[in-house]
């Protein structure tokens, strides 16, 4: 069975600055791979970014990069230079290769970004 | 090119009636999700196909739900009778393949009340 956690219920950022979203997770499988999706309060949910178990290198995408720490078993996300854009609510999640369409989410962190 | 499609948007309805949410997945993908979120249970995997068809539906809450996918650009939920339990959220999402990346893309969601 597959865990995800994400401890954080809420934050609020100033914008211009650097947030740390926390995520970990509990798995057997050797392979895995972890996302993380934003939602707007529109509701549509937008994929950031994507981290194999196997992988090397820390994901990144533009001002999004994945904090991965395998013996840690934590995928925390930072958002850099943040935009009042951002705010939103950010989920965490994973796959298994014991059931590799599953994709399973956490609870979500609302981040609301401050001018 | 058009994202994943999903209809109605909204739907109020009245507790006992059937309801068919409907979903067009993006093109080429072989792979369709449906979703539900709730505040009380977040996002939750209900069912997913491959090519067509139905692969996992350990997450279909009862018999009351049913998924169908009677072609590679076309898959209804249909809940039958309704309750007020079910009032939430409901994504459905495509991918193509699932190795590597293979990100979901979702749709907008349709929101259900059932009064």
């Amino acid at each position: 069975a597959q865990k995800i956690t994400q401890t954080q219920p809420g934050m609020f950022v100033q914008e211009k600055e650097a947030v740390t979203l926390d995520c970990t997770y509990d798995t057997s499988d050797p392979s895995y791979g972890l996302f993380w999706y934003k939602q707007p309060s529109s509701g549509e949910m937008i994929f950031l970014i994507y981290q194999g178990s196997y992988d090397q290198q820390n994901a990144t995408e533009g001002r999004y990069s994945l904090n991965f720490q395998k013996a840690r078993k934590s995928a925390n996300l930072v958002i850099s230079a943040s935009q009042l854009g951002d705010s939103a609510m950010y989920f965490c999640a994973m796959r298994g290769t014991d059931s590799w369409g599953k994709l399973q989410f956490g609870a979500g962190t609302q981040v609301v970004v401050t001018p | 090119d058009a994202g994943v499609i999903q209809s109605p948007r909204h739907e109020v309805t009245e507790m006992g009636q059937e309801v068919t949410l409907r979903c067009k997945p993006i093109s080429g993908h072989d792979y369709l999700f449906w979703y539900r979120q709730t505040m009380m249970r977040g996002l939750e995997l209900l069912i997913y196909f491959n090519n067509n068809v139905p692969i996992d539906d350990s997450g279909m809450p009862e018999d009351r739900f049913s998924a169908k996918m009677p072609n590679a650009s076309f898959s209804t939920l249909k809940i039958q009778p309704s309750e007020p339990r079910d009032s939430a959220v409901y994504f459905c999402a495509s991918s193509f393949g699932l190795m590597g990346t293979g990100e979901l893309f979702f749709g907008e969601g349709s929101r259900l009340t059932v009064l």
